[in-house]
């Protein structure tokens, strides 16, 4: 059964960092392309940001632009989203999910929390 | 701008149907989306991709109650003889070179 777990959510202050994972399993990781997906408490899903299969090509929600980093190791079949000068409105559940190439996203994790406050 | 637009609520008896829209901005009525449900206190699941063609390729076990269609700039989601586990949100997506976008979400209550 195709698998995506992440980690690493957590409570930090403003203007803080966090480093979340996604760990892939039970399907050939490197052969997807991925994503992260947000959702504010109470609010809809907003999309962050895409890796190709390479890492060469990377997109990002202009709210995170220079704030966040994705990345991904195919021999470790995993997923990273480094967050830096957090902000209280990051404050959401984190969701990795995988898609193919112009195709949408078929499968995601549970997700994990991150709050931003004082 | 790629935007998708949804009703905030739809509503159904047991054993009825509902059927969702989800609308493509202008200029873009002939992209394909997504539909993803998501369960209260749950990650959301993939349900299907419907084209502008009116095709759809459904998720691996979604069930056959489960449809969807389209009309020019219009991508519906029918769920046919409502279940209670069928209470859930329900959002659009679609993508582009660059960005991935979401609608707002439509909650569908099973009266």
């Amino acid at each position: 059964e195709v698998q995506l777990v992440e980690s690493g959510g957590g409570l930090v202050q403003p203007g803080g960092s966090l480093t979340l994972s996604c760990a892939a399993s039970a399907f050939a990781f490197s052969n997807y392309e991925m994503n992260w997906v947000r959702q504010a408490p109470g609010k809809g899903l907003e999309w962050v940001a895409f890796i190709t299969i390479s890492g060469k090509t990377i997109y990002y929600v202009d709210s995170v632009k220079g704030r966040f980093t994705i990345s991904r190791d195919n021999a470790k079949n995993s997923l990273y989203l480094q967050m830096d000068s957090l902000r209280v409105e990051d404050t959401a559940v984190y969701y990795c999910a995988r898609q193919r190439w112009d195709e949408p996203i078929d499968y995601w994790g549970q997700g994990t929390l991150v709050t931003v406050s004082s | 701008q790629l935007v998708l637009t949804q009703s905030p609520s739809a509503s159904a008896s047991l054993g009825a149907s509902v059927k969702l829209t989800c609308t493509l901005s202008s200029g873009h009525s002939t992209y394909a989306i997504a539909w993803h449900q998501q369960q209260p206190e749950k990650g959301p699941r993939y349900l299907m991709k419907v084209k502008s063609d009116g095709s759809h390729i459904k998720g691996d076990g979604i069930p056959d109650r489960f449809s969807g269609s389209s009309s020019g700039a219009e991508r519906y989601l029918t769920i046919s003889s409502l279940q209670s586990e069928d209470e859930a949100d329900y959002y659009c997506q679609t993508w582009g070179t660059g960005i991935r976008v979401f609608g707002g979400g439509t909650k569908v209550t099973v009266l």
